[in-house]
């Protein structure tokens, strides 16, 4: 099967700089997915690694060691509206198959 | 586009009652899945699909059936509803060359 372990909860102040790690082990690994999920929403996706190293989305960036097992979202100059809910999430099998973690829930203070 | 479309929204059922969630995604895409959420445990893959006619288990797959008869059209059948189904249901599509998952707005269900 497939497990995966992010921390539950992280709080960062306003204009920071935020990582959230996320280890995982499962057989058939294809990728790594990053999603956010604000309160009483849907979650809407926000990165794809496949490969080692790191990709740039905005203010946001997701990095995947493969060897480790392991990888990270980054979000720079934190704004209150990124309070929120972050998964990571592994592809197995093939691209179509997505097995979430529990979860990291972002608090922004001011 | 209207992306992925769940119904009901809300939904009560009590004990024993069956009923269908609906699903439809606008997109032309190959990939669909449903997914529970409960406060703690994140989301849990229920069962997917990677096209008409094919569907597979994920974790949580029991007292669940699914068939995907259309692209368009992924339902959920709950056979016999228990107070542990109570929970928020997503249903989610992808395109197969991926890009992530596109969540419907989900369906809260509480089973009585």
């Amino acid at each position: 099967g497939q497990s995966l372990e992010q921390p539950s909860e992280v709080t960062a102040v306003e204009g920071a700089i935020v990582q959230i790690n996320c280890t995982y082990q499962t057989s058939g690994f294809y990728g790594l997915s990053w999603y956010q999920q604000h309160d009483g929403g849907a979650p809407t996706f926000l990165s794809y690694n496949a490969l080692d190293g790191l990709e740039e989305t905005g203010r946001f960036s997701s990095f995947l060691s493969r060897s480790d097992s392991y990888g990270y979202l980054l979000l720079q100059e934190l704004q209150m509206k990124d309070s929120a809910s972050y998964f990571c999430a592994v592809n197995s099998g093939g691209y179509q198959k997505v097995t979430f973690g529990i979860g990291t829930k972002l608090q922004v203070i001011p | 586009n209207a992306g992925v479309t769940q119904t009901p929204k809300f939904q009560v059922l009590k004990t024993g009652q069956s009923m269908t969630l609906q699903c439809a995604q606008d997109m032309n895409h190959e990939y669909m899945s449903w997914y529970r959420q409960d406060p703690g445990m994140g989301l849990r893959l229920i069962h997917y699909s990677v096209g008409a006619g094919i569907t597979d288990q994920g974790e949580v797959p029991n007292g669940y059936n699914v068939s995907r008869s259309t692209t368009e059209d992924f339902p959920l059948r709950l056979l016999s509803a228990a107070p542990s189904q109570t929970s928020v249901y997503f249903c989610a599509s992808s395109p197969r060359q991926g890009g992530g998952y596109t969540f419907g707005s989900g369906t809260r269900l509480t089973v009585v």
